[in-house]
């Protein structure tokens, strides 16, 4: 079975610049999950969503973001414009069942200059 | 102050020794812990996970053990070997309003030399 895959693995943009992160999860999988992590801090979470719904947003940092998963199977998560603070290591991870453990992608690492 | 803590921040081991990491929690209510690897470059490896009730798990070489009165979690890692050589993770499940929700720690790197 394919895991959780994420799009770029690398992206590097200028202040003010939009980036598109992509996140296909686990085929099957109705919850998608988006994590941050900046450096030298820990993983944080963005958002959930429940197949196209989203569960939780509370750990959006700013209306800058903005996620999206229409009909339920890959997600974007959009930046825009993108600050010198996003950079950082942006993960996804899917679960078939809440509370079942979270496979993770390998993330996209964010470079704003 | 994160609500979730892990000691050291990093350690060098030499291998076919044993290693503890330490987590400390002060999150509630409280639904699971979890210890999860993260190999450079790549995303987290879910290890153990543990609910209220359990005091322990093991996976391999790998036993995680956990005490919800004091609310303290330990990774013990058993001959290591240089492919241990990773960030382990201790991530604490929360309950609130909209679902569960993920508390990562900031990790422990762990370096395993020959």
């Amino acid at each position: 079975e394919a895991g959780v895959t994420q799009f770029p693995s690398h992206s590097v943009i200028e202040k003010g610049q939009t980036v598109t992160l992509r996140c296909d999860p686990i085929s099957g999988h109705d919850n998608l999950y988006w994590y941050r992590r900046v450096m030298g801090k820990e993983i944080k979470f963005l958002l959930h969503f429940v197949k196209e719904s989203k569960q939780d947003e509370s750990g959006m940092p700013n209306n800058r973001f903005l996620a999206e998963r229409t009909g339920g199977t890959y997600s974007t998560l959009k930046v825009q414009p993108a600050e010198l603070e996003d950079s950082g290591v942006y993960f996804c991870a899917s679960s078939q069942v809440l509370g079942q453990p979270q496979h993770f992608g390998d993330g996209t690492r964010l470079s704003i200059l | 102050k994160n609500q979730v803590e892990q000691s050291p921040q990093s350690l060098i081991i030499l291998e076919g020794k044993n290693c503890t990491l330490q987590c400390n929690y002060t999150v509630s209510p409280f639904s699971n812990l979890r210890w999860y690897k993260q190999d450079t470059g790549r995303g987290p490896v879910s290890l153990t996970i543990m609910t209220f009730s359990e005091n322990t798990k093991s996976n391999g070489r790998y036993t995680a053990t956990l005490d919800a009165d004091t609310k303290q979690s330990s990774l013990h890692i058993t001959a290591s070997q240089l492919s241990d050589s990773a960030s382990y993770i201790c991530v604490v499940t929360i309950i609130h309003n909209a679902g569960n929700m993920l508390t990562f720690g900031g990790g422990t790197r762990l370096m395993v030399k020959p």
